[in-house]
């Protein structure tokens, strides 16, 4: 397995400005999970996927905020006309499926986002 | 609703001492807890987890935590810490009927000091 990954690593914008970010989940992972994390926070769950399915987003922050994970396998997050108040760190995670036994969260390196 | 308190924000320790971080929980339901370890700039590596059976559980790096269903507790502890395990740690409960979403703690980050 080569891990969960994401990319890019960092990214800095300018406040109104749209960014998108790339999770490569393990492959035959079915579960694909974000999360946010702020500084001194632990993660915050954003949204999630089965499959190609978005199974919740309420949690999402803002309807700035979208995600698509449109054939299954990788996924993008992306927020439009970022704030300075969405600089953090975005997590993605991936499981092999719902499950007390399957469905442990294996997380890739993040993307740190900042804010200008 | 699940959520978690970490007890200590800070645990600065000595090399070769032991060291425990304090995790509690709280969930009207049966729960899975897990420790989650972060490395500076980094993303979260499993130490451990626990879904049933035993009450003790053994992870990676020396680490093992004990689940106290009475007093809702997940402490993680080490006999013996490395310069190395510095870094930050969560403790994440999740269950069924959140369909296994994590929640996480606040983190306590630890300092092992020569």
């Amino acid at each position: 397995d080569t891990g969960v990954s994401q990319d890019p690593r960092h990214k800095i914008t300018k406040r109104g400005q749209n960014v998108t970010f790339r999770c490569d989940p393990i492959s035959e992972h079915n579960r694909l999970y974000w999360y946010r994390q702020t500084l001194g926070q632990g993660p915050e769950f954003l949204t999630y996927f089965q499959n190609e399915a978005q199974l919740e987003k309420s949690r999402l922050l803002s309807d700035r905020f979208s995600a698509e994970r449109p054939k299954g396998s990788f996924s993008t997050l992306e927020i439009q006309r970022t704030e300075q108040g969405d600089s953090a760190m975005y997590l993605c995670a991936s499981s092999l499926e719902a499950g007390v036994l399957t469905d442990t969260q294996y997380f890739g390196p993040g993307t740190r986002l900042t804010v200008l | 609703a699940q959520s978690v308190t970490q007890l200590d924000s800070q645990v600065p320790v000595f090399e070769e001492a032991p060291v425990e971080l304090r995790c509690n929980y709280s969930s009207s339901v049966s729960v899975y807890l897990f420790w989650y370890v972060q490395y500076p700039n980094q993303g979260l590596q499993l130490l451990l987890k626990y879904l049933s059976g035993s009450t003790l559980v053994k992870g990676i790096n020396g680490f093992e935590a004990e689940f106290n269903k009475s007093q809702t507790s997940f402490h993680l502890r080490k006999p013996s810490v490395h310069i190395s395990d510095t870094a930050e740690y969560f403790c994440a409960v999740s269950d069924r009927r959140s369909d296994y979403k994590l929640s996480f703690g606040a983190g306590t980050t630890v300092t092992v000091r020569a």
